[in-house]
């Protein structure tokens, strides 16, 4: 079974400044997808950024950026020039790549911004 | 109006009640699922739904019902609930193939008193 892993449940950082947020997982498939999804209070889950296990390139979405490490099987997110509204607990999530998609998240990591 | 839409956003029962909980999607996707979020404890997957058959059931107890009339609905039934069910009960739909990100709505808080 796939698991993921966040080993750190609570971050802070000082506005403007740069976040990175640890996410390692273990599978046997070779083709997969990885997520990082964040929920502010509103609860609402949102898509941050998307990696294709397939693609060598990181993903990146404006501050956001991944650093994929497919034989270390680590996931982790960067988040450059920390705004207010980015404080949330993010989820490390992966899914396979065949039939309906079915999530397998972290433990989440809650993200305090300082300003 | 967000493409997937959660009611009611805040639901108190007691253990002998029975409510529904509602998902509906905009997004013109064909598989949907429910999630339990509890403190402390990471999402679980609870049923999948694709093209209206349910494809799993995460040993979720039978006090918990999903019925799916359609690729665009799906509720959850709730009956005699304990106050360990209390949670965010969360639906997300995606497309079966090719984009595999799932999108949620903002959950349903749910109180078993």
């Amino acid at each position: 079974a796939q698991t993921v892993t966040q080993s750190q449940p609570e971050m802070s950082v000082q506005e403007a400044e740069t976040v990175t947020l640890s996410c390692t997982y273990d599978t046997s498939e070779s083709d997969y997808y990885l997520f990082w999804y964040k929920q502010p209070p509103s609860r609402q889950m949102i898509l941050v950024i998307r990696q294709e296990a397939y693609k060598q390139q990181n993903a990146t979405e404006n501050r956001f950026s991944v650093n994929f490490q497919k034989a270390a099987k680590s996931f982790s997110l960067k988040i450059s020039d920390s705004q207010l509204g980015d404080a949330a607990m993010y989820f490390c999530a992966y899914t396979g790549s065949q039939g309906a998609q079915k999530l397998v998240f972290g433990q989440g990591t809650r993200l305090t911004i300082n300003p | 109006e967000t493409g997937v839409t959660q009611t009611p956003r805040h639901l108190v029962m007691g253990m002998t009640n029975k409510k529904s909980l509602k998902c509906e999607q905009h997004l013109g996707h064909n598989a949907m699922y429910w999630y339990k979020q509890s403190a402390k404890k990471p999402l679980e997957l609870m049923f999948v739904y694709n093209f209206k058959e349910q494809t799993e059931n995460n040993s979720v107890p039978s006090r918990f019902s999903p019925e799916c009339p359609n690729s665009s609905h799906l509720f959850l039934h709730l009956h005699t609930l304990q106050p360990e069910d209390s949670a965010l009960y969360l639906c997300a739909s995606s497309q079966e193939r090719g984009q595999p990100e799932a999108f949620f709505g903002q959950g349903t808080r749910l109180t078993v008193v």
